[in-house]
Formats: structure tokens, sequence, C-alpha cells
């Protein structure tokens, strides 16, 4: 299957920084990726679609001021998350939408992010 | 919106048992995903099934998508202890960007 990678796998930071994610499909293009979050033993629930030259579409109650998304080429996309807090803290999870392979959503391996 | 509900929630088994998990909708999708997800890793795909009636298998995994494309299931045959892991449904209708919606998973325990 198609291989999606994201650094870094955690990060552990202070709160009121800012944290930058980073989601790769490394052997297709992906003009659409997807970013979610997810608690423990819970679903994915997804934040945004993030669109190759355009702007992010955010789910609603997702603040896009907090969780910014630039996705810059065809192969990269990145979640910043901006001031954050310790509710911040999720397990942040991409995924990249292989057009190629009939709509295929392949994921990344997530990103721990710990806000102190 | 589109909900997904998929059973059980948790199963608990002995090594070799077959398993069976399902989802089911309240509205049709023209797209099933099933995907699995190990503790600090993301879910990784293991069988999409594409159409109505549609009966695929990867090795001891069997899944079929529904008539009605409101439910499918997902067999795993002759379970092993590396089966644990949560199993996630996903539904996805076309076209709409490519997004799929999510069941709540099954977790499953495989006792050795």
């Amino acid at each position: 299957g198609a291989v999606v990678s994201q650094h870094p796998s955690w990060v552990i930071c202070k709160s009121g920084t800012s944290v930058k994610i980073e989601c790769r499909s490394l052997d297709f293009q992906a003009t659409t990726m997807f970013w979610y979050r997810q608690f423990p033993k819970q679903s994915l629930m997804l934040m945004a679609t993030s669109n190759e030259g355009s702007k992010a579409t955010y789910e609603q109650g997702v603040e896009k001021d907090k969780f910014l998304i630039n996705h810059a080429s065809l192969t990269l996309s990145t979640l910043t998350v901006t001031s954050a807090h310790p509710e911040d803290s999720s397990f942040y999870i991409c995924s990249a939408l292989d057009r190629g392979v009939l709509d295929t959503q392949y994921f990344g391996p997530g990103t721990r992010l710990t806000v102190l | 919106g589109q909900q997904l509900n998929q059973s059980p929630q948790s199963m608990f088994i002995q090594e070799g048992e077959d398993v069976s998990m399902n989802c089911t909708s309240s509205s049709i999708f023209n797209t099933w995903l099933w995907y699995k997800q190990d503790p600090g890793e993301g879910p990784v795909l293991l069988i999409a099934l594409y159409k109505a009636g549609e009966l695929t298998s990867n090795g001891r995994l069997t899944a079929q998508f529904g008539i009605t494309r409101k439910d499918s299931f997902l067999n795993i045959s002759a379970s092993i202890p590396s089966d644990v892991g949560i199993y996630f449904c996903a539904g996805q209708l076309s076209p709409n960007a490519g997004k799929s919606t999510f069941g709540d998973g099954t977790t499953l325990t495989v006792k050795p």
C-alpha cells in the first residue's frame, strides 16, 4: 500500500508555544490530505481537509486560527497548533488521498502531542 | 450527518477462534473500508469494498459490502495474537472529496 509519513512522531511542548506537524505522501501525489485527532479509546475525529494550493476546509467546531493548515506541495501538508494548551494534547493523525486508487485514504503513523 | 454503528464495541476471544464484526448505517455509502489500528500507530487499510454485494478476502480476513449499501462486515478466521488491535470501519460517499465517516471501532483481544 501507499506510504504516508508524519513528523515528529511525538512532541512535548510548553503551554503557549506553537507546534508544527508534517504529513508527507512518500510514493504518490496527494492533492487532498486530511487531519484527524484521536482521544484515547475513541474513534478518529476529522478536523479539516487540506487541499493543495487552496485553503483548508475545517469541520464544524474546529478553530481555523488555532489549527493552521498549509498544503504547499502535492506531497506535503503541515498542521500547526498555535498557542498550544494542555487540552490540545492528543494523538494527531493525517491521511493522504490516493485518487489513483479509487479515493483510498492512507494514514500516517500519527503524532503524539503533549502540552505541559 | 451520516453515522456508522459498529459492533461489537469489544471482543475477547481465544486464539484460533473466528471473529465477526459489522457496521451499519442509516444511509448508503458507495465505498466501505476496514482499517486496523495498533496502539500508538495510525490506522492501516485492510480491505476496501467498492460494489454492493462485493466479497473480498485478504489472507484470513474477509469483508463484504452489503447489498443495501448500508452495512458491511469483517470476518477474521483462525485468530492469532497479532490480530489484537482496534478495527475501524469507514464509509465513503462519492463525490464527497474523499471524506470518510468512521465507526467507533471494535477492540479485539486475543488470548493465547
